[in-house]
């Protein structure tokens, strides 16, 4: 099956400062890469849809200056967490999106937990 | 727009008792559905799918069929275990480009006591 991959899992920082979390498609091509946000107990909502070598699509109240993401490689997309704040500390999922000759589908990777003092 | 209703939880079982999540969807077109398990502190994993109606799908014990006429896609399993305690995610996929986002359900969380 196709695996897909988060760095960090987790991940703490002090008010202010930038976090980066990487996704990674780690043995497929994927086209198009999806970030969610969870807060606690909740469901997951997504952000943005990021297609490699285009601009990111954000969903309406998310922030694209706070929330960078830059889909660079067919295997990789990454999304920056720019002068974070406490109320950012949540459980950030990406998915990768596979075209196959069946079906398609997306893959989940394994969440990144983020928690700013 | 499309959407995922999920019955409320927490859902509390004793062990081998028979489990069903109720889930109904609001979608343009035919969707692909799915249920996803995530376990404390991880992310979401994929249980079973069904492309289209009537379709069944099963892993581990879990089933699920697509039912276009109640718009429904409930999930069940005969006899859970202390090990199923997670929450679980119904969700749908545009048929017609998977490219597009999942719409999620809101969760239930299950718990199996021993």
């Amino acid at each position: 099956g196709a695996v897909v991959s988060q760095h960090p899992s987790r991940v703490i920082c002090k008010s202010g400062t930038s976090v980066k979390i990487e996704c990674r498609s780690l043995d497929f091509q994927a086209t198009t890469m999806f970030w969610y946000r969870q807060f606690p107990k909740q469901s997951l909502m997504l952000m943005a849809t990021s297609n490699e070598g285009s601009k990111a699509t954000y969903e309406q109240g998310v922030e694209k200056d706070k929330f960078l993401i830059n889909h660079a490689s067919l295997t990789l997309s990454t999304l920056t967490v720019t002068s974070a704040h406490p109320e950012d500390s949540s459980f950030y999922i990406c998915s990768a999106y596979k075209r196959r000759t069946s079906t398609d589908t997306q893959y989940f990777g394994p969440g990144t937990r983020l928690t700013v003092l | 727009g499309d959407s995922v209703t999920q019955m409320e939880g927490p859902v509390t079982l004793s062990e081998e008792a028979f489990l069903t999540i109720n889930c109904t969807y609001t979608a343009t077109g035919y969707p692909s559905l799915f249920w996803y398990v995530q376990y404390p502190g991880e992310g979401l994993q994929l249980l079973l799918k069904a492309t289209k109606a009537d379709d069944k799908g099963s892993n581990k014990g879990f089933e699920a069929t697509y039912r276009k006429e109640t718009t429904s896609f409930h999930l069940e399993k005969g006899s859970v275990q202390v090990s199923d305690s997670a929450v679980y995610f119904c969700a749908l996929s545009p048929r017609d480009n998977y490219g597009q986002n999942f719409v999620f359900g809101p969760g239930t969380r299950l718990s199996v006591l021993p």
